[in-house]
């Protein structure tokens, strides 16, 4: 079975400042790993995901994430934030599986404050 | 992008009625669609994977009985809360499955916040 670990509930930031939101995972398999943005009184929206090849992945909005296999990371990250990048934003893993669905495990999801 | 709906919003209901919750993929159609639980500050937990024309697949802990869903067309899914009890109160999100590797094209709703009086 597969978990996920956000450890920051609210991360407050200032407009254009960096910001990382943090998510560790715990699985015995292969994953595939991804993160979700919902914005308010919005469904959730996928980011980005990593499958497989290169570790760094990027979103078009300027967000990336690295897969870290030693530390059973993705963290999340931008060089600059926008106020419109205030949402809730959610860490998920699924197994890595050839073919057949793979059930979606979620974090508990952070909630990123941009104030002006 | 893929549009799901859900509908209502919002519902309030009173403790031992049923309460219906749609589901609808507007823009393509989904075999498989899911209905997740989450409560605050609690992240999402799959309750049950509906599929098209066959029974859903519950997990487990979660009450069939209670949680009737039904996947009566390729776009539409619908999960009825029946004798709903104050405790069932939380914001139930459906997601639908659109082609591509199966498991990593999911598109979720906005969500249905039911509270139970």
């Amino acid at each position: 079975a597969q978990s996920v670990t956000q450890l920051d509930s609210q991360v407050p930031v200032f407009e254009e400042a960096p910001v990382e939101l943090r998510c560790n995972y715990s699985s015995s398999v292969s994953v595939y790993l991804f993160w979700y943005v919902q914005y308010p009184n919005q469904g959730l929206q996928l980011l980005l995901k990593y499958l497989s090849g290169s570790t760094l992945v990027e979103s078009i909005n300027g967000f990336e994430a690295e897969f870290n296999k030693s530390q059973t990371s993705f963290h999340l990250r931008k060089p600059s934030v926008h106020i419109s990048d205030t949402a809730e934003y959610f860490c998920a893993v699924s197994e890595r599986k050839n073919t057949g669905f793979q059930k979606l495990v979620f974090g508990t999801g952070t909630r990123l404050l941009v104030s002006p | 992008g893929a549009v799901v709906s859900q509908h209502p919003s919002r519902v309030i209901c009173k403790s031992g009625t049923s309460v219906k919750i749609e589901c609808r993929s507007l823009d393509f159609q989904a075999t498989t669609m899911f209905w997740y639980r989450q409560f605050p500050k609690q992240s999402l937990m799959l309750m049950a994977t509906s599929n098209e024309g066959s029974k859903a697949t519950y997990e487990q802990g979660v009450e069939k009985d209670k949680f009737l869903i039904n996947h009566a067309s390729l776009t539409l899914s619908t999960l009825t809360v029946t004798s709903a009890h104050p405790e069932d109160s939380s914001f139930y999100i459906c997601s639908a499955l659109r082609g591509g590797l199966a498991g990593l094209e999911q598109y979720f709703g906005p969500g249905t916040r039911l509270t139970v009086t």
